[in-house]
């Protein structure tokens, strides 16, 4: 069975610096890993998905993600917060084997004028 | 955006009284998920579908259950609502094949029930 841990339940950032989101998994497989946004009331996004192949992958609204197998991580980051980027993240996981997914529980990022 | 709908998006209901649920998908994907979502604890799976008439448990089942009778359509009940069930209920679809895609889900807009 797998599992996600999100370092840091609030984040908070100045416009225009680094976000940085962590997300550690566990899991007895290769994973496949994904990043989803939500926005006040509403659904869940996809940001970006690592199924395999490189292991540096880029979502939208320049986000990016790297899988890194020997520290089990997944985090997210983007070079320059925008107002924007207000919202919850979610880091989740599932196995090849499974077509259920497991979900952290969640980092809100606010954005600093 | 996946065509998924959820209705009612809002409700509010009294302990003991029978709540229905219904996830409405006009992408005819297999599979069909309910989840909810609690401060500080993410998503977590409720029920699953992988066809018609086939659902399975998820995590925090107890007190729920469901239908699906098309494909399009996947209902979640609580019998007998309870305080603790108030909650944000999400429905998701994916169209996942077992070992071969990428389990990629697509969530609808929510439902927001409270319990008094």
């Amino acid at each position: 069975a797998q599992s996600v841990t999100q370092l840091g339940s609030h984040v908070s950032v100045s416009e225009g610096a680094l976000v940085l989101l962590r997300c550690n998994y566990s899991s007895s497989v290769p994973p496949y890993l994904f990043w989803y946004v939500q926005y006040p009331n509403q659904g869940l996004q996809l940001l970006l998905k690592y199924t395999t192949g490189a292991t540096l992958v880029k979502g939208i609204n320049g986000f990016e993600a790297e899988f890194k197998k020997s520290e089990t991580s997944f985090h997210l980051t983007k070079p320059s917060a925008h107002m924007s980027d207000a919202a919850e993240y979610f880091c989740a996981v599932s196995e090849a084997s499974d077509y259920k997914l497991s979900f952290g529980a969640g980092t809100t990022v606010t954005v600093r004028a | 955006d996946a065509g998924i709908t959820q209705s009612p998006r809002h409700k509010v209901t009294e302990t003991g009284t029978p709540v229905t649920l219904r996830c409405h998908q006009t992408e005819n994907h297999r599979y069909m998920y309910w989840y909810r979502q609690d401060p500080g604890h993410g998503l977590r799976l409720i029920h699953y579908s992988y066809g018609v008439k086939d659902t399975d448990k998820g995590e925090v089942s107890d007190g729920y259950s469901v239908s699906r009778s098309k494909t399009e359509d996947f209902l979640l009940t609580l019998e007998s609502a309870t305080s603790s069930q108030t909650s944000v209920y999400f429905c998701a679809i994916s169209e996942s094949e077992r070992g071969t895609s990428y389990n990629e889900q697509f969530f609808g807009p929510g439902t927001r029930l409270t319990v008094l």
